[in-house]
């Protein structure tokens, strides 16, 4: 059964850039065709979408986010990333990856990483 | 953006009971509308697919309908793990999600 997990720092300098990793485990990105999202809720607030990239490496980004975010997949480690520059406290959430298989659904989804932006 | 608007924001209901949960897109995305619950502390978790599909191995007594721009979630005899936040999902554009339901035992 495929499973999600997210890791990254936990805190993050405002200004820099935030950095996580979304493993998967129990099957491969590669072996077949799917959608892989990150979502993240602030405290005590509601999903927001950031974006998602399809297996092939085509990305879709949230156009508020567009000019801050990058995701990329490496297949070889079976691992999905993302990258948010420029980040205030406004971007302190538990952050999410999730699987898309058919770009409708998230039916897989990680525990979460919690990252707070402060100095 | 297609914007989700879900109603009520919160809902407290004894056990037994049934529960409704409405969501209401901004313009027509046809039946591509999920929902999710969240449990505190937990990740969401996919209840519904394509606005009445439930998903594998779900209880039956969560059950979605809809299309267009008006969607409901129901679960027809509330149980004591119920107790989470409902969120609905929009797939027709970018995704989106409504705020949020609370779901609380009174």
């Amino acid at each position: 059964q495929v499973q999600l997990q997210e890791s990254g720092p936990g805190l993050v300098k405002p200004s820099q850039t935030l950095s996580l990793t979304c493993t998967v485990s129990g099957g491969s990105i590669s072996s077949g065709r799917s959608y892989w999202s990150w979502i993240r809720q602030p405290a005590g607030g509601g999903l927001e979408w950031l974006g998602r990239i399809y297996t092939t490496g085509s990305t879709s980004y949230k156009p508020s986010l567009e000019s801050r975010v990058t995701f990329s997949v490496d297949t070889s480690k079976n691992q999905l990333s993302l990258k948010l520059n420029s980040v205030t406290a406004a971007d302190t959430a538990v952050y999410y990856c999730a699987r898309d298989p058919v770009g409708d659904a998230l039916d897989i989804w990680g525990q979460g990483t919690m990252v707070t932006v402060s100095s | 953006d297609i914007q989700m608007t879900q109603s009520p924001s919160s809902l407290s209901a004894s056990v037994g009971d049934r529960v409704t949960i409405t969501c209401q897109a901004s313009q027509d995305i046809s039946n591509c509308l999920n929902w999710y619950q969240q449990i505190p502390g937990k990740a969401p978790k996919l209840l519904i697919y394509d606005a009445s599909h439930l998903g594998t191995g779900l209880p039956s007594r969560f059950s979605g309908s809809g299309s267009g721009t008006l969607f409901t979630f129901t679960i027809s005899s509330l149980q004591p793990e119920d107790i989470a936040t409902y969120y609905c999902q929009q797939c027709d554009d970018l995704p989106t999600f409504g705020q949020g339901t609370k779901l609380e035992i009174k």
